[in-house]
């Protein structure tokens, strides 16, 4: 049983680019949150997914967005990159949104921003 | 004030050492609470869920939660080298506590276990 899959693991960009980040989720499981993590620093939510739509955000700007395919995959998009961008960017699956449910976090990809 | 404090370490124990980790929160909404470890440039691991307020046991590990303390810690027995990694509490409101969103982390405790 596949777990939590995310891709590229890598990626460098530069200032005012834009990446697109990518997360197939843990089998069986329906709601896709994403997080970021500074170095040395705790995971922060950035949003959740869930039947294709956004239901929870946390305190990113509009330049964070995303998106649920109705595989129940999704992808992360940022846009006019920051240097201060540069953080794992996780990808947790879980089954339901409610807040209760025990989220499975991916591998993770590495985004450097130069 | 953060959501949730975890003291960074680093915290070096010797192997076979009982290791205590711990986190304080400020918001009572909490009531679903996880410890996750996180080897370095690997994403986290799940290792115990509890709800509301007690212990949970699982192997070497257990979870208590005090929330009129609004405390929670992790307990390793027999620590191992292997045990040596990044350990990041993490919170939950769920929808029943009026906030269904994502997790609330702690900054995490970083352990070495000396062998």
């Amino acid at each position: 049983d596949a777990g939590v899959t995310q891709s590229p693991t890598h990626l460098i960009k530069t200032r005012g680019q834009q990446v697109t980040l990518r997360c197939s989720p843990k089998s069986g499981h329906d709601t896709v949150s994403w997080y970021q993590q500074a170095l040395g620093q705790g995971p922060q939510f950035i949003f959740q997914y869930y039947e294709e739509e956004e239901r929870q955000r946390g305190n990113f700007p509009d330049r964070f967005s995303g998106h649920q395919f109705p595989n129940y995959s999704s992808e992360l998009n940022v846009n006019a990159l920051l240097l201060g961008d540069s953080a794992l960017y996780l990808c947790a699956s879980s089954l339901g949104w409610a807040g209760e449910e025990t989220q499975y976090f991916g591998p993770g990809t590495r985004l450097l921003v130069l | 004030q953060k959501e949730v404090e975890q003291d960074p370490g680093p915290l070096s124990v010797p192997e076979g050492a009982i290791v205590s980790l711990n986190c304080t929160y400020s918001n009572s909404a909490f009531q679903y609470f996880m410890w996750y470890r996180q080897y370095s440039r690997k994403g986290p691991e799940l290792l115990m869920y509890t709800y509301s307020s007690g212990n949970k046991e699982d192997g070497r590990f257990t979870a208590q939660v005090d929330k009129s303390s609004k405390y929670i810690s992790l307990f390793i027995r027999d620590s191992q080298p292997s045990d040596s990694a990044t350990y990041l509490c993490a919170m939950s409101a769920g929808e029943s506590g009026g906030g269904a969103d994502g997790l609330t982390f702690g900054k995490g405790t970083h352990l070495i276990i000396q062998p």
